[in-house]
């Protein structure tokens, strides 16, 4: 069966905090994907990954960095978490199109 | 600016109708158009994907259409039961975008026995 773990469910940080959001996928999927979720903004990609250690800004890169070192994983970081980065982050992967999502991590920043 | 819109208000139908959901989209031309369902708490899950030279696409009670003049995708679901409630995202798969789906705000839809 086809997965896609995101490493907590539910995560509570500081402001300033360096924050680690962990993604682990077992399709062998190339492309690996970052998204925010947010009430009456959708889904806003963050960033993309194509590949061990390419990425692509996404919509709302600010603030946000990545790290694709092997290719099931991928990993966003919060440089220095805010109280406006309180969100439901959502990892996803795709090898051609179908989109395959983890369950997402609520991350609440005070 | 780029845009996809959904129908931010909640569908509300009773069961057994046919519930038909709508995605518009401006200054995108998009290869490939996705439905996913989503349910609270959970990461979405794909359900349909339709191509932009396919008109019309079906799967046991749900269809698909995909107008590139009109710019705009329509989901249906017929027979609706309240286990269809959720909310309905769709996605499109830009495809000089290197696999990128940039998404809808969502539709609620809520089916009542």
């Amino acid at each position: 069966d086809v997965k896609v773990t995101q490493s907590s469910r539910y995560l509570v940080k500081r402001t300033g905090e360096k924050v680690f959001l962990e993604c682990v996928q077992d399709m062998d999927h190339e492309n690996m994907f970052w998204y925010r979720q947010d009430p009456g903004l959708g889904l806003r990609l963050i960033y993309f990954s194509y590949d061990v250690k390419m990425k692509e800004k996404g919509d709302i890169p600010e603030g946000y960095s990545v790290s694709r070192e092997k290719k099931e994983r991928f990993s966003l970081i919060l440089e220095s978490a805010s109280t406006n980065q309180t969100s439901m982050y959502l990892c996803a992967s795709s090898r051609y199109r179908e989109a395959f999502f983890g369950q997402g991590t609520r991350l609440t920043v005070v | 600016s780029q845009k996809i819109e959904q129908n931010s208000e909640a569908l509300n139908i009773q069961e057994g109708k046919t519930a038909t959901l709508t995605c518009n989209y401006t200054n995108y031309s998009p290869a490939y158009l996705q439905w996913y369902r989503q349910d609270p708490g959970r990461g979405p899950v794909f359900l349909l994907l339709i191509r932009e030279n396919e008109k019309e696409k079906r799967k046991e009670r749900l269809k698909v259409t995909f107008d590139t003049t009109l710019k705009q995708s329509l989901f249906h679901i017929t027979a609706s039961q309240p286990a269809d409630s959720a909310t309905y995202l769709c996605a499109l798969d830009i495809e000089n975008a290197g696999n990128m789906l940039t998404f809808g705000g969502g539709t609620r839809l809520m089916v009542k026995p």
